[in-house]
């Protein structure tokens, strides 16, 4: 089973809608994050959680919020969908701060 | 503030060729740098990483690449493609003091042509 899941894996969504979008991981990671994937932009920083009770923003949280239930478990919403949100979203993982990340498969989220 | 600079958006190579992907950085204090490939349809996974242990370091799948201080330079080398290497490349940087957000640069995308 793969170390780091994100489901969905595509969703298609209609203006002013909620979006939550969910990442698991079974790593035992601490660290967990949330990263937009734009073509040519490479990825930008949503939010990120060193624990549970740890949760700060990133680059681009505007329009976004996450909930971190578990170690395991980091959940990204979107309270009202728009267009400019169209994306390709990672979760990720790391066991220190400044180490290798462990991303999801990715969930491809467009916004009509 | 750190930034990271990836020259190239595509890059393409004949089977067997030098691949050669070029990433520099700006940071007063060498980071930690990594590279990360991404396959259609897959997350992002690490190619290698450098974190001052030794500046020549080897990766998966042949890969290798060399950290140049004076240059601020962590450029990506494979002696021979593969078909199979066709993904695109991220190169990642993380600052070894004061922040620790990692900064991806744009990606490259790598072409092989048979």
């Amino acid at each position: 089973d793969a170390d780091v899941t994100q489901t969905p894996r595509n969703r298609i969504t209609k203006t002013g809608k909620r979006i939550m979008l969910e990442c698991s991981q079974t790593k035992g990671h601490d660290r967990m994050y949330w990263y937009r994937q734009d073509p040519g932009l490479g990825l930008q920083l949503i939010y990120y959680s060193f624990d549970v009770k740890d949760i700060n923003k990133g680059e681009i949280s505007d329009g976004y919020s996450v909930s971190r239930q578990a170690q395991a478990k980091f959940s990204l919403s979107l309270e009202s969908a728009i267009p400019n949100q169209t994306a390709l979203y990672f979760c990720a993982t790391s066991d220190y701060t400044r180490d290798e990340q462990f991303f999801g498969p990715g969930t491809r989220l467009t916004v009509l | 503030a750190q930034s990271v600079t990836q020259l190239g958006s595509h890059v393409s190579v004949s089977e067997g060729a030098l691949v050669l992907l070029r990433c520099n950085y700006s940071s007063s204090v060498p980071p930690y740098l990594f590279w990360y490939v991404q396959y259609p349809n897959q997350g992002l996974q690490l190619l290698l990483k450098y974190t001052s242990a030794a500046t020549l370091v080897k990766g998966i799948n042949g890969f290798e690449a060399e950290f140049k201080k004076s240059e601020t330079s962590f450029h990506l080398t494979k002696p021979s493609a593969h078909m199979s290497d066709a993904a695109e490349y991220f190169c990642a940087v993380t600052p070894n003091t004061g922040g620790f957000k990692t900064i991806f640069g744009a990606g490259t995308r790598l072409f092989v042509k048979a």
